[in-house]
């Protein structure tokens, strides 16, 4: 059982508010990857990092920021929350090539 | 990175066979082949993966041709539980990026 958790599930926000979405996995991972997912369409990757103190971009273009401190922990943060920010973001850790572990995701709502 | 091409959606019934065909035209000699199942609401789970012939685990078959250009994920005997979209995905080994397609929607009736 894979065990990457993300804290909030669900969230309803105002604009221009900031947001941190947690991540975290007990599996000692140092791979670990932030996806957004429209309902009904295709993951993008936005962020990932290789190890603590790595973070990188991915394809898709987004104005959130990451940061790996600790090898557990990915927390994204949005500095000021807009309507365009709403989608449902996914987490993911691994430890190769082989499969990547998601978390059961967080559903954002920006009013 | 290796674009992949599959069905947009497909039917079945419950008991039967389903085989789902992905196309990779331009996979590379260090890429794998990856399938994931993904549910309404939650994220992508890891089914099977391999690099030729074929492979099989607990839940599915994977069937990958001598000129890796295609593979197809074979699930025997479906049933409604596995009503979800399955993505093919061609991961280079040692990079770890996934490129998710739009999927194909596996629709299992009664």
């Amino acid at each position: 059982e894979a065990d990457i958790y993300q804290t909030p599930r669900y969230l309803v926000i105002g604009t221009g508010k900031k947001i941190t979405l947690e991540c975290s996995q007990t599996m000692g991972h140092d791979k670990m990857y932030w996806y957004q997912q429209d309902p009904g369409m295709e993951l993008h990757l936005i962020h990932y990092s290789y190890g603590v103190n790595s973070t990188e971009k991915g394809d898709l273009s987004s104005e959130s920021t990451v940061s790996r401190i600790r090898t557990e922990h990915f927390p994204l943060t949005l500095e000021s929350a807009r309507p365009s920010h709403t989608s449902q973001y996914l987490c993911a850790s691994s430890s190769g090539i082989d499969e990547q572990f998601f978390g059961p995701g967080t559903r954002l709502t920006v009013l | 990175l290796a674009k992949t091409t599959q069905p947009i959606s497909m039917d079945s019934y419950e008991g039967q066979e389903v085989n789902i065909t992905c196309s990779h035209n331009n996979i590379a000699t260090n890429d794998y082949i990856t399938w994931y199942q993904q549910f309404p609401s939650q994220g992508p789970r890891f089914i099977i993966q391999g690099y030729k012939t074929k492979v099989t685990n607990e839940v599915a078959s994977l069937f990958i041709p001598a000129d890796r250009k295609s593979s197809t994920l074979s699930l025997p005997r479906v049933s409604l539980s596995d009503t979800a979209v399955y993505y093919c995905l061609v991961v280079t080994g040692g990079y770890n990026k996934l490129i998710f397609g739009a999927g194909t929607r596996l629709a299992v009736h009664p």
